[in-house]
């Protein structure tokens, strides 16, 4: 089945650095996702991408749909401590309804 | 409430109890999805629920697991003869409308232990 490939798998990094995390696959998907999850939480929506070469911004964060629809990114810029918390990509194939998503990225931040 | 809502937060069992996990999804969505997210892991999907269409089942790992929704509203995933390697999260979400423009909001989750 579809896989995403989500790296890194963990990230230190001091407050105010920026921060970046990609996804690729060997499939084709039409919607990329960006989610993130704190500890005893559910997902929440960060970014959604609906069009390859999307470039789409939320705040600090960015993200992009890669040309060739198998891969995106998202980057953190000047982070702070309320970044912390596990970051996961996700794609909906076309025509269906399931997510598939990527192992996450969890981030510390050092103070 | 304004959110997806589960219940319990917490459950722990002996294997080979049968188990009921509850969701009540945001009010008005029409999709309810069902995930597993296993420690450290990304969630996997196990079932999907659209208005009064027949569920894809596709995810479901054995004949163990069944789910079903009530009046196109809140949704009860069982787990019967329960396994150690059933212990995981077990997510909800709804969507408003279903397809690639139906985001997708989570509730908070029931962690499942079995002994």
């Amino acid at each position: 089945g579809q896989q995403l490939n989500q790296s890194p798998q963990s990230m230190f990094i001091q407050e105010g650095e920026d921060v970046s995390m990609n996804c690729t696959s060997s499939s084709i998907f039409n919607t990329w996702l960006w989610y993130k999850q704190d500890p005893g939480e559910g997902p929440v929506l960060l970014i959604a991408l609906y069009k390859a070469g999307e470039l789409t911004s939320n705040g600090r964060l960015t993200a992009q749909f890669g040309i060739t629809r198998k891969d995106s990114f998202l980057n953190i810029s000047a982070s702070i401590p309320s970044d912390v918390g596990i970051y996961f990509c996700a794609a909906l194939i076309q025509g269906a309804q399931k997510l598939v998503f990527g192992q996450g990225t969890r981030l510390t931040i050092n103070p | 409430g304004a959110g997806v809502s589960q219940s319990p937060s917490n459950k722990v069992t002996e294997k080979g109890k049968d188990v009921e996990l509850r969701c009540d999804p945001i009010s008005g969505h029409t999709a309810l999805y069902w995930y597993r997210q296993s420690l450290g892991q990304g969630l996997e999907f196990l079932i999907y629920f659209q208005g009064n269409s027949a569920p894809d089942k596709s995810g479901l790992p054995s004949d163990r697991f069944s789910a079903e929704r009530t009046g196109g509203s809140v949704s009860t995933l069982t787990i019967q003869r329960t396994q150690q390697e059933d212990s995981a999260v077990y997510l909800c979400a709804s969507s408003l409308r279903s397809g690639e423009r139906g985001t997708q909001y989570f509730g908070p989750g029931t962690r499942l232990l079995v002994l």
